[in-house]
């Protein structure tokens, strides 16, 4: 059974950077059938898709947060991860990493993580 | 970017109805669309991709419709544990972008 489990800091300060680790489990990033995304709930809200990269190293970003987001991948690892840069109270969310079910069309998101909180505070 | 607009926000219905969510998107999205549960505290679950195929593993009592621009979710039975919160997402083109989520609850 595939499992994603989101691990790093719950607390960032303003103006820093937030790093995430997607560590997969139960299956392989880089099976060419997937793509690997991150995805945002700020709390009360609704779900924001940050980005998503595939095993070859493409990415695709949300412009809204492209000047600051980084997403890559460590085969080695079997994990993912994702850098946002100056960050700011409205960065406060529930951020959830997830599989893209792509297999040759546009991917969805069948498998997620729990998700994770993090809150930017000084 | 393509708007996701569902309806209605809040929907509060009893164990036994049927009960449909609308979403409708500011462009055609062809079949792209992901219909999924959140509960509390935990993350969404997909019901239903490319608009009408149901995920593996999900009651027959969810089905999908639709194409283009309007898309429907219908629970045919509602059953308690079918209390949560229901997302519409396109993934027909980047930015994807979800709906701002149907609160269903217990009338």
């Amino acid at each position: 059974q595939l499992q994603l489990q989101e691990s790093g800091p719950g607390l960032v300060k303003p103006s820093e950077t937030l790093s995430l680790t997607c560590t997969v489990s139960g299956g392989s990033i880089s099976n060419r059938s997937y793509y690997w995304g991150w995805i945002r709930q700020p709390p009360e809200k609704g779900l924001e898709w940050i980005g998503s990269i595939h095993y070859t190293g493409s990415t695709y970003y949300n412009p809204s947060l492209k000047s600051r987001v980084t997403i890559s991948g460590d085969t080695s690892k079997n994990q993912f991860s994702l850098k946002l840069t100056s960050v700011t109270a409205a960065d406060t969310a529930v951020y959830y990493c997830a599989r893209g079910n792509y297999g040759g069309n546009p991917h969805y998101f069948d498998y997620w993580g729990q998700g994770t909180l993090v809150t930017v505070s000084s | 970017d393509i708007q996701m607009t569902q309806s209605p926000s809040t929907l509060s219905a009893s164990v036994g109805d049927r009960v449909t969510i609308t979403c409708r998107a500011s462009q055609s999205i062809n079949t792209w669309l992901a219909w999924s549960q959140q509960k509390p505290g935990k993350a969404p679950n997909v019901l239903i991709y490319k608009a009408s195929t149901l995920e593996s593993g999900v009651p027959s009592r969810f089905s999908g419709s639709g194409s283009g621009t309007e898309f429907t979710l219908t629970i045919s039975s509602l059953q308690p544990d079918d209390f949560a919160t229901y997302h519409c997402q396109q993934y027909n083109s980047y930015p994807y972008t979800f709906g701002q989520g149907t609160k269903l609850e217990i009338k």
